[in-house]
């Protein structure tokens, strides 16, 4: 069966320092995995997807994640933080019998002047 | 091209009413999954359809229910709607099926959302 653990509930960076949410997934089978953004009463904005190709992915607003077999996870990063990125994160894994999505409980980033 | 549309964006009703919301796909899409959100039980999944057909549900009650119409507009349906039900309800849509693809790459895309509040 697939899961999903977001290792933080809540991650506090100050803007143009770098950011790190953290990501461990369980799954049976290869996964797909992608991360979401959700601002404050927006819907859920895709930042990148995983698919088995590059480990390494780019995603848009300078967000990249690695996907890491052998860790079973799948941390996302950003060089920089703008104040514009404070939202919640959402790590999701998808695939199985399932065939749904999976969402991790969210990673809330405020981001301080 | 226009992206995932829901309506209504807020809804407010009383213990024991029922509510229809409804979603409209990207154009092409044929998949629709609907997903509850609440801040105890984060995001969960309700149920998928494609091509009128539901392909699989979550763990949810039979008060849940919806459809899909011929041009992959889809509608959910809860009944006998309970303090519980207050949430927001997001839909996405998808080109193909997520279900019975375990290695399923495509991506589903978001609608803003309907907000239920149940008094």
């Amino acid at each position: 069966a697939q899961s999903v653990t977001q290792l933080d509930s809540h991650v506090s960076v100050s803007e143009g320092t770098p950011v790190l949410l953290r990501c461990n997934y369980s799954s049976s089978y290869s996964p797909s995995l992608f991360w979401y953004v959700q601002h404050p009463n927006k819907g859920l904005q895709l930042l990148l997807k995983y698919t088995s190709a590059a480990t390494l992915v780019k995603g848009i607003n300078g967000f990249e994640a690695e996907f890491k077999k052998s860790e079973t996870s799948f941390h996302l990063t950003k060089p920089s933080a703008h104040m514009s990125d404070a939202a919640e994160y959402f790590c999701v894994v998808s695939g199985g019998s399932q065939g749904n999505l999976i969402f991790g409980k969210g990673t809330k980033l405020s981001v301080k002047p | 091209k226009a992206g995932v549309t829901q309506t209504p964006r807020y809804l407010i009703k009383t213990r024991g009413q029922q509510v229809t919301l409804s979603c409209s796909p990207i154009s092409g899409h044929r998949s629709v999954s609907w997903y509850q959100q609440t801040p105890g039980q984060g995001l969960q999944f309700l149920f998928e359809y494609f091509s009128e057909t539901q392909r699989n549900k979550g763990n949810f009650p039979g008060r849940f229910s919806g459809r899909q119409f011929s041009n992959s507009r889809s509608e959910m349906n809860v009944s006998t709607l309970e303090l519980g039900d207050s949430a927001l309800y997001l839909c996405a849509s998808s080109l193909d099926p997520l279900w019975g693809l375990p290695t399923s790459t495509d991506t589903q895309y978001f609608g803003p959302g309907t907000r239920l509040t149940v008094l």
